[in-house]
């Protein structure tokens, strides 16, 4: 059973716009959330993460926010850019020793020029 | 810069035939992952090692087998490739403690005919 769900598949943005990715979790043990950004044809890079003992953390144009109540997290990208464009994951930790990571199914992210 | 690097970015191979993915860290991290991605099913984890000759089952292990005889390098073996293990193979590492977050490779697109 998915832990970690995007229910969104896509999204389309316009350029200066904002970007909100959502993203819920079920299991109340994850204490560490992370976003990845994967182009076409490469792996996924590590983008901004949060811990759950924080309910929010800012890193340039991006922002991720967690509700812990609600078992949900977001992505802000302010402002969209073209470059952006591509598929995020979101992904938690926590409850193996190894570091394990669950990720959500993606979303597709365009930002339209 | 973490490095991880996988053998191979793209490989045909016909059904039945033994298949070896290799990746290799530089960064003397603990853990190892390796990964299938598939549109609309995300990052699903095949099998994980958090040392050397450790290895644990991750979501969908049937059909693979993994070898960790070094630290820095962790292979995926398909014992008997079938159509359905075509997919996008990501290998990733991680220093573990309370680095979570894991650096992946560029991934292997793999076809079985």
């Amino acid at each position: 059973d998915q832990q970690v769900k995007q229910n969104s598949p896509s999204l389309s943005v316009q350029e200066g716009r904002i970007s909100i990715l959502n993203c819920d979790y079920t299991n109340s043990m994850f204490d560490y959330f992370l976003w990845y950004k994967k182009y076409p044809a490469e792996g996924p890079t590590f983008l901004i993460s949060i811990s759950s003992i924080k309910d929010k953390n800012e890193d340039g144009r991006f922002t991720v926010f967690l509700n812990k109540s609600a078992k949900h997290l977001s992505l802000h990208i302010v402002p969209s850019q073209p470059g952006d464009s591509a598929v995020y994951f979101c992904a938690a930790s926590g409850i193996t020793g190894a570091n394990n990571l669950f990720f959500g199914t993606g979303t597709r992210l365009t930002v339209i020029p | 810069d973490v490095k991880v690097t996988q053998s191979s970015r793209y490989l045909v191979k016909r059904t039945g035939e033994k298949v070896f993915l290799e990746c290799v860290q530089d960064m003397d991290h603990e853990n190892m992952f390796w990964y299938r991605q598939d549109p609309g099913l995300g990052l699903r984890l095949i099998y994980f090692s958090y040392d050397v000759k450790m290895k644990e089952k991750g979501d969908i292990p049937e059909g693979y087998s993994v070898s960790r005889e070094k630290k820095e390098r962790f292979s995926l073996i398909l014992e008997s490739a079938s159509t359905n293990q075509t997919s996008m193979y990501l290998c990733a590492s991680s220093l573990g403690g309370e680095e979570v977050w894991q650096y992946f490779g560029p991934g292997t697109r793999l076809l079985v005919l």
